[in-house]
C-alpha cells in the first residue's frame, strides 16, 4: 500500500535561517511527489512537484525539494526562512500503480519566529 | 483565469439531514478530486471524477457520493449525516486525468454537524 509520512508534527526555525521539512514514502512503481502549503482557512497551494530527470526541484517562493531515490525521501528546503511561511506544509504522493489517487502525509505545522 | 470555486462556503446541519456541496473546476479542466480534511485523519480522498465518470473512489461509505456534469462542474452529497463527517471538504481540479498533472485545490467547504 501507498504510504506517506511526515515525521515531524512540528518544525520551529528563526527567520533568515534555513528550513527543512521532511517526507518520506513507501510506494510501488515510480513516484509522483508533491508538496503543497495551507494557510488558515484555505484550500492547498501547490509549491512543487517531483516527476522525473533533475533530483532537485525548485518552486514557488523560493521553496525547494530533494528526491532521494535510495533513501525513498522528498525533503522540502528553503535556505532563509519567512515569518510568512508559517503554515501547514502537505507531501503528497501518487504512483502508476495508484490508479489516479493522491496520498497524502499527515501535515507538518511550521513556525517561523522573527 | 479564475481559481476552484466551492460553494457554500460554509455549512451547518443536523444529524440524519442530507448536504450536497458544489465545486467548479478551473476552466478547461477536466478532473476533478474531492477530499475530506479533519484535525484527526487529515486529508483523505473521498473520489475523482474525469469526463463524467468516477475513475477511483477512497475507502468512504456508501452515503458519500458525487457525480460530475458535462461542464465538469462536480457535486458531492453526503446523505444521512453523522456528527463524524464534520470537515472542511476540498474539491481539486487538474487539467487532464493524469498522475503527473498538478492538482489545484479551492478553498473548502466547512460543514459543521450537529
Amino acid at each position: 500500500a501507498q504510504s506517506v509520512a511526515q515525521p515531524e508534527d512540528q518544525v520551529n526555525v528563526a527567520e533568515g535561517n534555513p528550513l527543512t521539512v521532511k517526507c518520506t514514502y513507501s510506494v510501488s512503481g515510480n513516484p509522483y511527489l508533491f508538496w503543497y502549503v495551507q494557510y488558515p482557512n484555505r484550500g492547498l497551494q501547490f509549491l512543487l512537484k517531483y516527476i522525473t530527470g533533475d533530483n532537485l526541484v525548485k518552486g514557488s517562493y523560493g521553496f525547494e525539494a530533494e528526491f532521494n531515490k535510495s533513501q525513498t525521501s522528498f525533503h522540502l528546503k528553503k535556505p532563509s526562512a519567512l515569518v510568512s511561511d508559517s503554515a501547514l506544509y502537505f507531501c503528497a504522493v501518487k504512483t502508476d500503480t495508484g490508479g489516479f489517487k493522491t496520498i497524502f502525509g499527515a501535515g507538518t505545522r511550521l513556525f517561523v519566529k522573527a | 483565469k479564475a481559481g476552484v470555486t466551492q460553494t457554500p462556503r460554509y455549512l451547518i446541519k443536523t444529524r440524519g439531514q442530507q448536504v450536497t456541496l458544489s465545486c467548479s473546476p478551473i476552466s478547461g479542466h477536466r478532473s476533478v478530486s474531492w477530499y475530506q480534511q479533519t484535525p484527526g485523519q487529515g486529508l483523505q480522498f473521498l473520489f475523482e471524477y474525469f469526463s463524467e465518470t468516477q475513475r477511483n473512489k477512497g475507502n468512504f461509505p456508501g452515503r458519500f457520493s458525487g457525480r460530475q456534469f458535462s461542464n465538469s462542474r462536480s457535486e458531492m452529497n453526503v446523505s444521512t449525516l453523522e456528527l463524524g463527517d464534520s470537515a472542511l471538504y476540498l474539491c481539486a481540479s487538474s487539467l487532464v486525468a493524469s498522475n503527473t498533472d498538478t492538482q489545484y485545490f479551492g478553498p473548502g467547504t466547512r460543514l459543521t454537524v450537529l
